[in-house]
């Protein structure tokens, strides 16, 4: 199993750009997510998935959209970039069966914002 | 608002010393209260959990204290080693409508030196 996959691993964009993150998992997990990792404030929720089909918000989901057509795959999609969203990105699942609490992390995708 | 605040930021121990990190949370709905552990340029990894009718849990060298009425938990590493310099994260979840969400603390960077 390859786990949590994201791509890419580094990005640089310009102020107004859009791009998507891109979050892959192979172990059949319900739940998915897309948290935010910034000195000082710990991992913050941007969005999740509680499976195909259905997403919801999280804390800090301002100038990100998510879609979650299968239950491999949960984008993040950035529609305007902008200084604020220079960032680590971590994607991470979870299923319904694991110990409670658990969830599996993607090796992280760093931001740039110019 | 922080919902978990974690403390110190940062945390110097010498080799064979006793790590001690804290965290304090508001929300009475959380339920489930994991730490995670991250080395540089890796995504976090579920260290050890505890729920809140426990007030201890032990895996190894980590102890999770788990003081209830005063809305606190705090991780403790015995015999810290220098493979133990990592950032830790304390969270806590709570369930909404079938989802699990982490809420997380700042984060804690430890350098335990030789």
């Amino acid at each position: 199993n390859a786990g949590v996959t994201q791509t890419p691993k580094f990005q640089v964009l310009k102020t107004g750009q859009s791009m998507t993150l891109q979050c892959a998992q192979d172990m059949n997990h319900e739940y998915m997510s897309w948290y935010r990792q910034d000195p000082g404030m710990g991992l913050r929720l941007i969005h999740y998935s509680v499976g195909a089909g259905i997403t919801d918000q999280g804390e800090v989901p301002n100038g990100y959209n998510v879609s979650r057509s299968t239950t491999e795959d949960f984008p993040l999609r950035l529609l305007s970039a902008a200084p604020s969203q220079t960032s680590v990105y971590f994607c991470a699942s979870s299923s319904a069966g694991m110990r409670v609490g658990e969830q599996y992390f993607g090796p992280g995708t760093r931001l740039t914002v110019t | 608002q922080q919902q978990v605040k974690q403390s110190p930021q940062s945390l110097i121990v010498q080799k064979g010393g006793i790590s001690i990190i804290n965290c304090a949370y508001e929300n009475t709905a959380f339920d489930y209260f994991p730490w995670y552990q991250q080395f540089p340029g890796k995504g976090p990894a579920l260290l050890i959990a505890i729920r809140p009718d426990v007030s201890e849990k032990k895996e190894g060298r980590f102890t999770i204290s788990f003081n209830k009425s005063a809305k606190q938990f705090s991780l403790h590493i015995m015999d810290s080693q220098p493979g133990d310099s990592a950032t830790y994260f304390c969270a806590a979840r709570r369930r909404i409508q079938g989802a699990q969400k982490l809420v997380f603390g700042q984060g804690t960077r430890l350098t335990i030196n030789p």
